[in-house]
């Protein structure tokens, strides 16, 4: 049980080109997060998804694309990198309510750097 | 909206020492609290929560109660060590809200020194 795991850890991008971060969980979670840490500025959910085939924007959507195929994976796609998109980034994936409260499992994080 | 305050750091104590972050929350509803740990190069991991006013989250020997009076989450451990210099991030969770989103604060980091 491997929980939920980020590809690749680090990554540096030129401005202008693409990538796409992959997020997997084996956990059989319906939930599925998308996350960008900021010194002082905590976590900004980036998109999210209440199940498979379902996206949905976040607080700080604007230069990322999500998709989920897969129940397992969730998908986060820059298309044309910024400066502005340097961060770390961390997926998270929730089950059912347990106890009356949800808890947000964290992959590793991916640290980008855009120049 | 809602949103979550908590003091910034970074907070550097001697090992056995009183640890205290504070954390206030705004909410439209009746959040679920969570006091989340992350350790050097390491993801986020949930190290308590409460559910509903007055409950005592615990774990690790750190303790935090949810103070609906004055919107509240203090994070407090009695004896710091070492291994506790981490950051941590209080959040909050309005659990009928759509996709049960957490919304954090902007972290404290916390520097235990021998």
């Amino acid at each position: 049980n491997a929980g939920v795991t980020q590809t690749p850890k680090f990554r540096v991008l030129k401005t202008g080109q693409s990538m796409t971060l992959l997020c997997a969980q084996d956990m059989n979670h319906e939930y599925m997060y998308w996350y960008r840490q900021d010194p002082g500025m905590g976590l900004r959910l980036i998109h999210y998804s209440v199940g498979e085939g379902t996206t949905a924007k976040g607080e700080v959507p604007d230069g990322y694309n999500v998709s989920r195929l897969k129940k397992q994976n969730f998908l986060l796609g820059l298309e044309s990198a910024a400066p502005s998109q340097t961060s770390v980034y961390f997926c998270a994936s929730k089950g059912e309510r347990q106890a009356g409260y949800y808890e947000q499992y964290f992959g590793p994080g991916t640290r980008l750097t855009v120049t | 909206g809602n949103s979550v305050t908590q003091m910034e750091g970074p907070v550097t104590l001697s090992e056995e020492a009183f640890l205290t972050i504070n954390c206030t929350y705004t909410a439209t509803g009746y959040p679920s609290l969570f006091w989340y740990v992350q350790y050097p190069g390491e993801g986020l991991q949930l190290l308590l929560k409460a559910t509903k006013a007055d409950d005592k989250g615990s774990n690790k020997g750190f303790e935090a109660t949810y103070r609906k009076e004055t919107t509240s989450f203090h994070l407090e451990k009695g004896s710091v060590q070492v291994s506790d210099s981490a950051v941590y991030f209080c959040a909050l969770s309005e659990n009928k809200a759509a996709g049960n989103k957490l919304t954090f604060g902007g972290g404290t980091r916390v520097l235990v020194k021998p």
